[in-house]
């Protein structure tokens, strides 16, 4: 079986550009999670999606981040402007609905930094 | 809003040894699943063990296991026969019943000496 799939592994760029991850989640894995893991500290969440639709948003700097899940399985997160505060781990995580616990499978991540 | 902690910031073991790495939490849910994720520096987050709260049974996963006191809500781990390869970052992590995402602690950053 595949695991989560992310890329690009690396990015650096300057602030105020804009960047896009990628995530592909495990297939059949109906929900999908980005985390923001900053150097030091443990992953938050930024955005949950079930299908294609947002579960959890709450966390999320919708002034700068954006994401979206069309039909169902990939996953695209885009910061549009960077801050320098925006240098982190961008993980993708993703889980099967059926029983619990639905344990998450984490992707690689994406490590961002900005310049 | 739950909460992890996780107290002790870095841990190093003699390989072979046993190590123990902490965790508390806290919440008001009575139905609740705690993780342990290994975070290698290639930086994948990997499943180490799980606890359902409705189980009193400590999970055990070959030299991995764990210690669950629900009442003072503690979810420590205990890894026997420490490998070179169990170096990494350990984090503790809580999930509410659903599907809810995880809420981590800061990580335990743990050494293994040859």
């Amino acid at each position: 079986e595949a695991g989560v799939a992310q890329s690009p592994r690396y990015k650096i760029i300057e602030k105020r550009q804009s960047v896009a991850f990628w995530c592909n989640p495990i297939s059949g894995h109906a929900t999908l999670y980005w985390y923001q893991q900053i150097l030091g500290q443990g992953p938050k969440l930024l955005i949950q999606f079930q299908n294609n639709g947002v579960v959890d948003d709450s966390q999320l700097p919708k002034d700068r981040f954006s994401a979206e899940r069309l039909k169902g399985v990939d996953s695209t997160l885009k910061i549009q402007p960077a801050k320098l505060e925006d240098s982190a781990v961008y993980l993708c995580a993703s889980s099967y609905d059926g029983l619990p616990p639905d344990t998450q499978y984490f992707g690689p991540g994406t490590r961002l930094t900005v310049l | 809003a739950q909460t992890v902690t996780q107290s002790q910031p870095e841990m190093s073991v003699q390989e072979a040894e046993t190590v123990t790495l902490s965790c508390t939490y806290d919440t008001s849910e009575s139905d609740y699943y705690l993780f342990w994720y290994k975070q290698p520096p290639s930086r994948q987050m990997i499943l180490v063990i799980r606890q359902e709260a409705y189980k009193q049974q400590n999970a055990t996963e070959n030299r991995f296991s764990v210690n669950f006191q629900k009442a003072a809500k503690s979810f420590s781990l205990k890894i026997s026969d420490s490998q070179l390869g169990d170096a990494a970052m350990y984090f503790c992590a809580y999930r509410s019943a659903g599907n809810t995402p995880l809420v981590f602690g800061k990580g335990t950053r743990l050494s293994v000496i040859a």
